[in-house]
């Protein structure tokens, strides 16, 4: 597809299960990052890609949460034993560099819940 | 990176330029101003970006003082379809990530 493409756009679990969320950059985009939006609230940065490494992950908020990579493009952000703080919405971006630059585009994001 | 401040809110009339002012007195030499803007239930929107010149395109104007310490974004003929929330960001292209503050909402109204 042409932009940002993330899945599921819903999610809604139960207090101590773990979830994976998924982000299919743009074609070619070598940098990805992940970002946290609670309710009413601005994006809070958590981690970001260039290429399949991680040089800033200092946004995760705990041990519970982890994001990898592979074949430069698609990531998982995986956060285990949820709890309902993580309940957000959870924006992906991708842009052709982190280190030029560029412009970052976001997909539209996974509403989770967690009851 | 260096810390943005905008107002929290502002109004604008449909059809008027919306100016949107961002201060970044602490700016280094190497940092651009990026402005994005985030529609209710949407991904931020890139708008356009600068270093030190002003910069213009299809969206938006932007204008970035002499002594890089201000800037504003201009909406030359705003439309209800720009009523969102709209971030001011400084970034450091060595650094990577873009780190949003709490941007100022604006409302087009008619």
């Amino acid at each position: 597809g042409a932009g940002v493409s993330q899945s599921p756009s819903n999610k809604v679990t139960e207090k101590g299960k773990d979830v994976e969320l998924r982000c299919d950059p743009i074609s070619g985009h070598t940098a990805l990052y992940w970002y946290r939006q609670r309710l009413g609230q601005g994006l809070e940065f958590l981690i970001y890609f260039q290429g399949n490494s991680a040089p800033d992950k200092s946004g995760l908020p705990s041990d519970r949460f982890s994001a990898e990579r592979t074949g430069e493009s698609v990531s998982t952000l995986t956060i285990q034993r949820t709890q309902q703080e993580d309940s957000a919405v959870y924006l992906c971006a991708s842009s052709l560099w982190a280190e030029l630059d560029t412009e970052a585009f976001f997909g539209q994001g996974t509403r989770l819940t967690v009851v | 990176d260096a810390k943005t401040t905008q107002p929290p809110s502002m109004d604008c009339a449909e059809g008027r330029a919306a100016n949107l002012p961002c201060n970044h007195s602490t700016i280094s030499g190497n940092e651009y101003v990026y402005w994005y803007r985030q529609i209710h239930s949407q991904g931020p929107q890139y708008i356009i970006h600068g270093l030190k010149n002003n910069e213009t395109n299809e969206m938006a104007s932007l204008i970035i003082t002499e002594d890089r310490k201000s800037s504003t974004l201009i909406l030359p003929h705003a439309t209800l379809r720009d009523t969102a929330v709209y971030y001011c960001i400084v970034r450091a292209s060595i650094r990577g990530k873009l780190i949003f503050g709490q941007g100022t909402e604006l409302s087009v109204k008619p």
